[in-house]
C-alpha cells in the first residue's frame, strides 16, 4: 500500500547536535511538507517543496534545513541553531491532481532534547 | 491573510450523543476547501471530511457531517452517536492556492474531544 514513512518514531538529541528526520513517500506525490506540533497545539509549517530540487520556507524555518533531491524523499535536519527542538514532527504530501484529498500524513517523529 | 479559528480547546460529550466542533475561517479567495482531521493519541492525522467552497450541499461521511455556512464563514464538524474511540484532537484546515507554491493547508489550533462512557 502507498503511504508516507517517517523514521525514527522516537529520537533523542543532545544539545548542540544536528539530527535528521526521514520522510519517504511512494504515492508519487509532487508536494511534500514538514510541520511541527507542540503539546496541545496546532500544526506549524516549517518547510515545503512543490517539486524536486526546490523548497520554500514556511512560518518557522529558523534552525531547520531540508533537501529534495528525489521526489520520494524530503528529509528534515534540526540544527543546533534550533533553540527549542523538542516537539512532534509530521511530514505530509499532496498531489495537485487530487486537491480535494488534502494531505496524506506520516505517523510522525517525536524529538526530545536530553 | 487566511486564518482558521477553533474556539473550543476542549469538549466533553456523553457516549452515543451528537457533538458539534466549531470552526470559523477567514479568506478573501472565492475558491477554497475545508478539511477536518482527527489526531488520536498515537499522533497520526486521519482525514475525516472535505467541503469545497462551491459545493451546494453539506458534506457527509458516515457519522461525520460538515455544517457549512458560507456567509458566516463557518465549517462546523458534527459527529453523531459519539463513540469512545472518537476521543482525540480534531483539526479544521483550509486549503488555499498560492501562486508558485501550489495548494497549501492552514490548520486551526485544534479541539480536544473527550467521550464519556
Amino acid at each position: 500500500d502507498g503511504g508516507i514513512t517517517q523514521s525514527p518514531k522516537y529520537l533523542f538529541r543532545k544539545e548542540g547536535q544536528n539530527v535528521t528526520l526521514s520522510c519517504e513517500q511512494n504515492l508519487n506525490h509532487d508536494a511534500m511538507y514538514w510541520y511541527r506540533q507542540d503539546p496541545g497545539q496546532g500544526l506549524r509549517l516549517i518547510y515545503y517543496s512543490q517539486i524536486v530540487n526546490d523548497f520554500q520556507k514556511g512560518d518557522i524555518a529558523e534552525g531547520y534545513s531540508v533537501s529534495r533531491e528525489k521526489k520520494e524523499s524530503f528529509p528534515l535536519t534540526v540544527t543546533s541553531a534550533q533553540k527549542n527542538p523538542t516537539a512532534f514532527y509530521l511530514c505530509a504530501s499532496s498531489t495537485r491532481d487530487r486537491p480535494n484529498y488534502g494531505y496524506t500524513f506520516g505517523s510522525g517523529t517525536r524529538l526530545t532534547v536530553v | 491573510a487566511q486564518k482558521i479559528t477553533q474556539t473550543q480547546p476542549g469538549m466533553f460529550v456523553q457516549e452515543k450523543e451528537a457533538v458539534t466542533l466549531d470552526c470559523t475561517y477567514d479568506t478573501s479567495d472565492p475558491s477554497y476547501g475545508l478539511f477536518w482531521y482527527k489526531q488520536p493519541s498515537s499522533g497520526e492525522m486521519i482525514f475525516l471530511i472535505y467541503q469545497g467552497s462551491y459545493d451546494q450541499q453539506n458534506a457527509t461521511e458516515g457519522r461525520y457531517s460538515l455544517n457549512f455556512q458560507k456567509a458566516r464563514k463557518s465549517a462546523n464538524l458534527v459527529i453523531s452517536a459519539s463513540q469512545l474511540g472518537d476521543s482525540a484532537m480534531y483539526f479544521c484546515a483550509m486549503r488555499r492556492y498560492i501562486f508558485n507554491a501550489g495548494n497549501m493547508l492552514t490548520f486551526g489550533g485544534g479541539t480536544r474531544l473527550m467521550v464519556k462512557p
